[in-house]
This record gives C-alpha cells, structure tokens and sequence, in this order.
C-alpha cells in the first residue's frame, strides 16, 4: 500500500480565485488520479497524471479549469480556478497498486467556495 | 463498458444485526470489484476485493462480500453490526489491467447503526 497525503485538508475560498491542491505519495507511482466527490455524492474522476506526460482528462473536465501538474514520481498538484460555489466538494488524489485497478486514497481536501 | 449499481442509498440496522449492502454490477469482461468505507471526514478505506480468485472474499472489521456472477452481484455483508461501522460504502468496479478501463464508483450506501 502507499500513504498519501494531501495539503490543503480543508479551504474556504471566495469566487473567481484558484486553489491548487498538493498531493504526496511516500513511494515512486506511475499513475495518479484526482476526483471529485460533490456533497452527499460518489466520486468521479477528473484526470490521470502520468509523469512525463499531459494528464488525461475525463469528459466534462478540461484543463483551464482543473490544470494538473505532474514534476516526478510522489507528488502532483490539483488547480481548481476562477472557483464558484459549484466547485465546492472533496478534492481526493489516489494512486494505482501493483495492478492498475487497485487504488490507494488520499485523506481529501474540503473545498468551500463562497 | 462497465457500471455499478448500489441499490440502497441508505442502510439502517440494530447494532448486534446483520448488515447486507446491495451491489449488481455489469462489466464486458471479468471485472475487479472491490468495496471501500468512508467515514465521516475521514479518507476513502479499502475493505475488500475481487480478483478473480476465491469468489468469498473476506476484508477488514468483519466484512465480507461474495461475487457471484450468475447474478452479477457483489454484495457486503457482516453478521454483526458495530456502532463504529457506520459509514458510507462504496462498490467499486474495474476492468483488465488496462488503462482504458476506467475505474467505476457507486453511488454510494450510507449504513445507519441503531443502538
């Protein structure tokens, strides 16, 4: 398994600013994933963020909205920008396990936009 | 294609009761399916999976779940209810080792533990 963390764990943010999310892994993954859990839903997936490449973005997300960074092996970061109130939700980073269809779960980032 | 459907979006049992959390899925090929717990502002848990080996898969704090797939159900049970397991479970589903094969959440079932 790998420990994740992720920084911030809660933010309030107005409209029209970006929040950019950090997410550390303890251990070298090829493959890391952002989702979205609005309130009181499941999650979905944002994007998948290889090293060394553009992330890949799932339909309904696009890159000016939630840009992704990638710089090595543990870490990555999440923009949300030009934030509304229907961005609020629980940001979550995972990374694959041995196989591919195993995730391992950061704690979150809490996410109000006023 | 791949989906998962969690047919109760709430679960309320007695503590000591048994718990059965509903999960049908339906997949192209042999699907992983897995079960995760979220507790309040609390991270996302594995508690179990499926990988094509024992169909009776036996996860942490007393869960268990059995594929079967005459029925292509997946659904989580635990003979006895504890205060601490409620929470919200999620079925998960996911294809071959391909990264085409997204990985598919349920909507979610929030269990409700009465004392």
């Amino acid at each position: 398994s790998a420990v994740i963390s992720q920084k911030p764990s809660r933010d309030i943010c107005q409209r029209g600013t970006s929040l950019t999310i950090q997410c550390q892994v303890d251990s070298q993954v090829t493959m890391m994933f952002w989702y979205r859990q609005q309130p009181g839903q499941s999650l979905t997936l944002i994007a998948t963020a290889n090293q060394g490449s553009e992330a890949t973005y799932e339909s309904g997300f696009v890159i000016d909205k939630f840009p992704i960074s990638r710089p090595n092996l543990t870490f990555s970061t999440l923009t949300v920008s030009n934030m509304s109130p229907e961005d609020s939700s629980i940001y979550l980073c995972s990374v694959a396990g041995i196989s591919y269809n195993e995730q391992f779960f950061g704690p979150g980032t809490r996410l109000t936009v006023l | 294609a791949q989906s998962v459907t969690q047919l109760d979006s709430h679960v309320s049992v007695s503590e000591g009761t048994p718990v059965l959390l509903r999960c049908n899925y339906s997949s192209s090929y042999s699907p992983s399916l897995f079960w995760y717990v979220q507790h309040p502002n609390k991270g996302l848990q594995l508690l179990l999976k499926y990988t094509s080996a024992a169909t009776l898969v036996k996860g942490i704090n007393g869960f268990e779940a059995e594929f079967k797939k005459s029925e292509t159900s997946f659904h989580l049970t635990k003979p006895s209810a504890h205060m601490s397991d409620a929470a919200e479970y999620f079925c998960v589903v996911s294809g071959a080792m391909n990264r085409d094969d997204k990985i598919i959440f349920g909507k979610g079932t929030r269990l409700h533990i009465l004392p």
